[in-house]
Order: structure tokens, then C-alpha cells, then sequence
């Protein structure tokens, strides 16, 4: 069975500093991995996924996260964050017929 | 454009009430999902379909019902037997079910017991 465990309910950074929100995974088939954005009263985006190959993937909006089977973690990170990205930020595995997601982590970006 | 599309986005039900919350999809994509979001819980699964005419319940389906006579559309029922409804409805939808394919959500729909 799959399951995603998100680290950080909550993590406040100020504004330009780095981020890195956890994620650990796991899974007894291959793994897929997602990272899920969500707006205030919106639904989820896709912000970037890691289905084979490099093991580092971007996003257009400069987040990357990167693979890690050995640790079984596929941690999001972005170097300089911008108050537009407050929202919160969702991890997820796909498993044989459907997507388990994280219970998610809300990124507060302090003035 | 294809998409996602929910309805109402916000929906006020009286004690006793079943409520139906719509979503429909122009992706042409075979599998729908239902999920519950409340604070801090994340998403929870309520129903999912495959394919048309055929649907499976996911981990908190009690109290809710769902039909797939469309491929386009997955309406999700809440009926009075749900005790907490309260809550915000993510419909979302892939190409197929399984490995690889990400979902593509709608916009939601706040739900409000009155």
C-alpha cells in the first residue's frame, strides 16, 4: 500500500529567503510522484511530478523537488519564495487506481 | 478550453436536506474522484469511478452516494445520513486510473449546514 507522510502542517519563511517543505513516501510498486499547489477557496494545480528520469524536476514558477529512493522522500524546495507563494502545498504518490495525497503543508511567507 | 467545472461554488443545505453537488468534465478522461477537505485532514476520499457505470467508494463514502451514467459527469449526493457535511468538495478527474496520471481538479464547492 502507498502513503505520504507531509513533515510540516505549517512553515512561516520570510519573504526571499529559501523553503524547503518535506515529503517521505511510501510505496511497494513503482513510484509516481506529485506535488499538488492550492490556493485560498480554490482547487489543486499541479506543480510538478516525477514519473522516471532525472531526478531532480521544475516547476515554471522556479520550485524544484527532487527524488530520493533511498530516503524515500521527494522534498519541494525553492531558493527565493515571493508572498504569491502562500498557499498550501500538497504531496502525492500514485498508487495502482488512484492518487493518496499528503494532509498537506501551508507555506506562510512572512513580510 | 477543457476542464473542470463545479457546481454551485457555494451551497447553504438545512438539517435533514439531501444535496447534490455537480461536476462535469469536457476532458474526455475516463476516471472522476470525489474528495472531502477539511481543516488540517487534507483530502479523503469519498467516491471514485473508472469507467461509466461503475463506481467504488473511497475511505469516508458513508452518508454520501454517487451516479456515472455520463462519462462527463459524476454528481456526488449528500444526503441527510451524513451527519457533518460541512465542508469543502474537490471533484477531479485523469485520463485513465493508475500509474502516472495526475489529476485534474475543479475549482470546488464550500458546503454549509444551516
Amino acid at each position: 500500500a502507498q502513503s505520504v507522510t507531509q513533515l510540516d502542517s505549517q512553515v512561516p519563511v520570510f519573504e526571499e529567503a529559501p523553503v524547503e517543505l518535506r515529503c517521505n513516501y511510501s510505496s511497494s510498486v513503482s513510484v509516481y510522484l506529485f506535488w499538488y499547489v492550492q490556493y485560498p477557496n480554490q482547487g489543486l494545480q499541479l506543480l510538478l511530478k516525477y514519473l522516471s528520469g532525472s531526478t531532480l524536476v521544475e516547476s515554471i514558477n522556479g520550485f524544484e523537488a527532487e527524488f530520493n529512493k533511498s530516503q524515500t522522500s521527494f522534498h519541494l524546495r525553492k531558493p527565493s519564495v515571493h508572498i504569491s507563494d502562500t498557499a498550501e502545498y500538497f504531496c502525492a504518490v500514485s498508487g495502482n487506481d488512484k492518487i493518496i495525497f499528503g494532509k498537506g503543508t501551508r507555506l506562510h511567507i512572512l513580510p | 478550453d477543457g476542464g473542470i467545472t463545479q457546481s454551485p461554488k457555494y451551497l447553504f443545505r438545512k438539517e435533514g436536506q439531501n444535496v447534490t453537488l455537480s461536476c462535469e468534465q469536457n476532458l474526455n478522461h475516463d476516471a472522476m474522484y470525489w474528495y472531502r477537505q477539511d481543516p488540517g485532514q487534507g483530502l479523503r476520499l469519498i467516491y471514485y469511478s473508472q469507467i461509466v457505470n461503475d463506481f467504488q467508494k473511497g475511505d469516508i463514502a458513508e452518508g454520501y452516494s454517487v451516479s456515472r451514467e455520463k462519462k462527463e459527469s459524476f454528481p456526488l449526493t449528500v444526503t441527510s445520513a451524513q451527519k457533518n457535511p460541512t465542508a469543502f468538495y474537490l471533484c477531479a478527474s485523469s485520463i485513465q486510473p493508475g500509474a502516472g496520471y495526475g489529476y485534474t481538479f475543479g475549482s470546488g464547492t464550500r458546503l454549509t449546514v444551516v
